[in-house]
């Protein structure tokens, strides 16, 4: 099956800081997604991105689906920022694989 | 509001009873699917069901059963529950086809004891 592999796993940041996150997968994907599980444990959907580049807000990402990564940046970031981000990926069937996640602390 | 709920969020049991968890969707979705997430292993599937009456076995499927009688529900049932099982368990749901956004439940924190 596919490997997801995100970097860096951890890191802390001073607020007002930005961020980079990777995901590199192992296999073509038709679909992708970032989540953010905040400390209560619940995953929040941050973007749909197979391919391209969105922004929302203080986060955008890019998927380079030909070369096999993703990339979630985070400006600015805020206390409320802390927690796990995932990257799922998906290939021509209905299971995701997720990365094991990055942990974001953001300090104040 | 579309969501997808499971209940209950927090059981505490004991090895061999049986117990199940619920998900349901409301956002008319074919396709739902069952996590457990474990400190260091992010999430890992376990059963998926494409519609109504069907249903396949995900990563780590052992000592989990599953059903689909309704297009909006999709039970998570533990058999014999052993300690090996506590975790958190997430529910999501998607539009059937691949490249589509899966939404996921709030999370279901079980401990065996």
């Amino acid at each position: 099956g596919i490997q997801v592999e995100q970097s860096p796993p951890d890191l802390i940041l001073q607020e007002g800081a930005n961020s980079t996150l990777r995901c590199n997968f192992s296999d073509s994907v038709n679909n992708l997604q970032w989540f953010h599980q905040n400390p209560w444990g619940q995953l929040i959907n941050l973007f749909y991105i197979p391919s391209g580049t969105k922004q929302n807000g203080r986060l955008s990402a890019t998927t380079v689906a030909t070369e096999r990564y993703s990339l979630l940046y985070i400006s600015s970031s805020q206390t409320t920022d802390s927690g796990v981000y995932f990257c799922a990926v998906g290939h021509n069937n209905n299971d995701m694989r997720f990365g094991a996640g990055t942990r974001l602390t953001v300090k104040p | 509001e579309a969501q997808v709920t499971q209940n209950p969020r927090y059981l505490i049991t004991v090895t061999g009873k049986k117990l199940t968890v619920t998900c349901s969707q409301n956002m008319n979705h074919e396709y739902m699917s069952w996590y457990r997430q474990d400190p260091g292993l992010g999430l890992r599937q376990i059963y998926y069901s494409m519609n109504v009456e069907v249903t396949d076995k995900g990563d780590v499927p052992e000592g989990y059963k599953v059903s689909r009688k309704e297009k909006r529900n999709f039970p998570l049932i533990l058999e014999s529950p052993s300690p090996n099982q506590t975790s958190l368990y997430f529910c999501a749901s998607k539009v059937w086809d691949f490249d589509n956004e899966q939404f996921f439940g709030p999370g279901t924190r079980l401990t065996v004891l």
